[in-house]
């Protein structure tokens, strides 16, 4: 399968901004997407990159360089709620391949 | 809109014993999707339906796991024995064709003792 690497954990305060990268190998995938899981919670879509660049969803961005084998989750504004665990996918013809995850503590 | 609705929540077995997973998608969505998640991983794609078709079935243990979809709406995961290692949240998913956006259910928890 393939691997995507991601930071275990990341720490931030309310209101920062906190980017969260994902790398690859792989070449030839149609596209990068993010999703958000809360403890406990189903994993919910956020963003999909199908080429390189910046994708804007509210708070929330997605960039993603082929070039490059990397693409990042961008936070703005954080809030308490966005504590939870972060996945960048990688979707390679039928198949999806999740990263291990990042876990996200946002503090007061 | 309901979302996509999963049973049980929670299961318990002892390894060896036999266990089974329903999942019905969302209304009209043709791909559904089953994956295994293990505490601290991501998500492992086990099985690919489109319709009452398999797309993708390369990384499930073929030898203990079985999934159908048989009316190409609802969907069972069986696994036959059970291991310890199979002890993971099921998850089932579905999406429109040719969508990039994957709708989750709640999941089960499976604890193989």
């Amino acid at each position: 399968g393939q691997s995507l690497e991601q930071p275990s954990e990341v720490t931030a305060v309310e209101g920062a901004i906190v980017q969260i990268n994902c790398t690859y190998q792989t070449s030839g995938f149609y596209g990068l997407s993010w999703y958000q899981q809360h403890d406990g919670g189903a994993p919910t879509f956020l963003s999909y990159n199908a080429l390189d660049g910046l994708e804007e969803t509210g708070r929330f961005s997605s960039f993603l360089s082929r070039s490059d084998s990397y693409g990042y989750l961008l936070l703005q504004e954080l809030q308490m709620k966005d504590s939870a665990s972060y996945f960048c996918c990688l979707h390679n013809f039928n198949k999806f391949y999740f990263g291990s995850g990042t876990k996200l503590n946002v503090k007061p | 809109e309901a979302g996509v609705a999963q049973s049980p929540r929670y299961k318990i077995i002892e390894k060896r014993q036999s266990v089974a997973f329903w999942c019905n998608p969302i209304s009209g969505h043709a791909t559904l999707y089953w994956y295994q998640q293990i505490l601290g991983q991501g998500p492992k794609l086990l099985i690919q339906f489109q319709n009452n078709g398999v797309v993708d079935d390369s990384q499930l243990p073929k030898d203990r796991f079985s999934a159908e979809r048989l009316k190409g709406v609802d969907s069972t995961l069986k696994i036959q024995p059970a291991k310890l290692e199979d002890s993971a949240v099921y998850l089932c998913a579905s999406s429109l064709p040719d969508s990039e956006t994957q709708y989750f259910g709640p999941g089960t928890r499976l604890l193989v003792l």
